[in-house]
C-alpha cells in the first residue's frame, strides 16, 4: 500500500518568513495529493489539493509543488503569520485509479508549525 | 447546511464496554470514512464506504464495525473497547464519481469524538 513519509516534523519560523513542508510517498499511482491544517482541538481543514497533470498550484500565500518523477511533494507558506501556526498534514491518494479501495487518502504524521511573532 | 457532525464529543469508556459512534453528513456526499488520530500520528483509515450498504476496511479495522444503511449516516461500533482504542476519532465525507480517475475530491471533517478507555 501507499506509505507518506513528512517532514520536517516540527517547524519553528519568525513572522514574515517563509516555511516549507515535504513529503514522498511510494505508489506511482498515486494522483491526487491534498494538505490539510489542523488547529488545536479542531478538526482538520482542507487547505490546498493538486493532481498529478499539474507541477505546481498557488493559492494566495500558499503553494504546493509536485515531483512525480521523485514522488515528492511540497507545500510553501509565504508571508507566515502567528495564525498559520498549526498541524499540517500532507496526504496522497491513487484517486481510484487502482480500483475502489484507491480512494483511501494515506496521511504523513504531520509538522506542528509555530510562527513566533 | 451542517456539514458532518460527530456525537458523542467525548466518552470514557471501561474496557470491555462496547458503544457506537455516530456520524451523519447532510451534504448528499456518496463517500464516507471513519479515522483515527493518535497523538502525535496522522489520520489512519478505519473503514469507508463507497454507498449505502458498502463498506470496506481501511488500515487499522480490527476491533471496529461499520454499518451504511442509508446515504446519510455512517455508525462506528466498538464492540469490545480496549486501552488501544483510545484515541479521537474523526469521520469525513466526500463525493466522487465512479470509475473516473481524476474525481477525487476533498473530505469533508466531522468536530471530532474523543474517546478514552480505562
Amino acid at each position: 500500500g501507499e506509505n507518506v513519509e513528512q517532514h520536517p516534523s516540527t517547524l519553528s519560523v519568525q513572522e514574515g518568513d517563509s516555511a516549507v513542508i515535504k513529503c514522498t510517498y511510494s505508489d506511482s499511482a498515486s494522483n491526487y495529493f491534498p494538505w490539510y491544517k489542523q488547529e488545536l482541538g479542531k478538526r482538520p481543514q482542507l487547505i490546498i489539493d493538486i493532481r498529478s497533470n499539474v507541477g505546481e498550484k498557488k493559492d494566495q500565500r500558499i503553494a504546493v509543488t509536485l515531483n512525480k518523477t521523485a514522488k515528492h511533494f511540497s507545500l510553501h507558506i509565504t508571508e507566515t503569520q502567528p495564525e498559520d501556526s498549526a498541524v499540517y498534514f500532507c496526504a496522497a491518494s491513487s484517486g481510484g485509479h487502482s480500483g475502489a479501495g484507491s480512494y483511501q487518502l494515506t496521511f504523513g504524521k504531520g509538522t506542528k508549525l509555530s510562527v513566533i511573532p | 447546511n451542517a456539514g458532518v457532525t460527530q456525537t458523542p464529543k467525548f466518552r470514557i469508556l471501561k474496557i470491555g464496554q462496547s458503544m457506537t459512534l455516530q456520524c451523519t453528513q447532510d451534504m448528499n456526499h456518496n463517500y464516507m470514512y471513519w479515522y483515527r488520530q493518535d497523538p502525535g500520528m496522522g489520520l489512519k483509515l478505519i473503514y469507508y464506504s463507497v454507498g449505502a450498504g458498502i463498506t470496506d476496511k481501511g488500515e487499522v479495522p480490527n476491533g471496529y464495525n461499520v454499518s451504511r444503511s442509508t446515504t446519510e449516516d455512517f455508525p462506528l461500533r466498538l464492540e469490545l473497547a480496549a486501552p488501544s482504542q483510545t484515541s479521537v476519532y474523526f469521520c469525513a465525507s466526500s463525493y466522487s464519481r465512479k470509475r473516473e480517475v481524476s474525481s477525487y475530491n476533498e473530505q469533508f471533517f466531522g468536530p471530532g469524538t474523543r474517546l478514552t478507555v480505562l
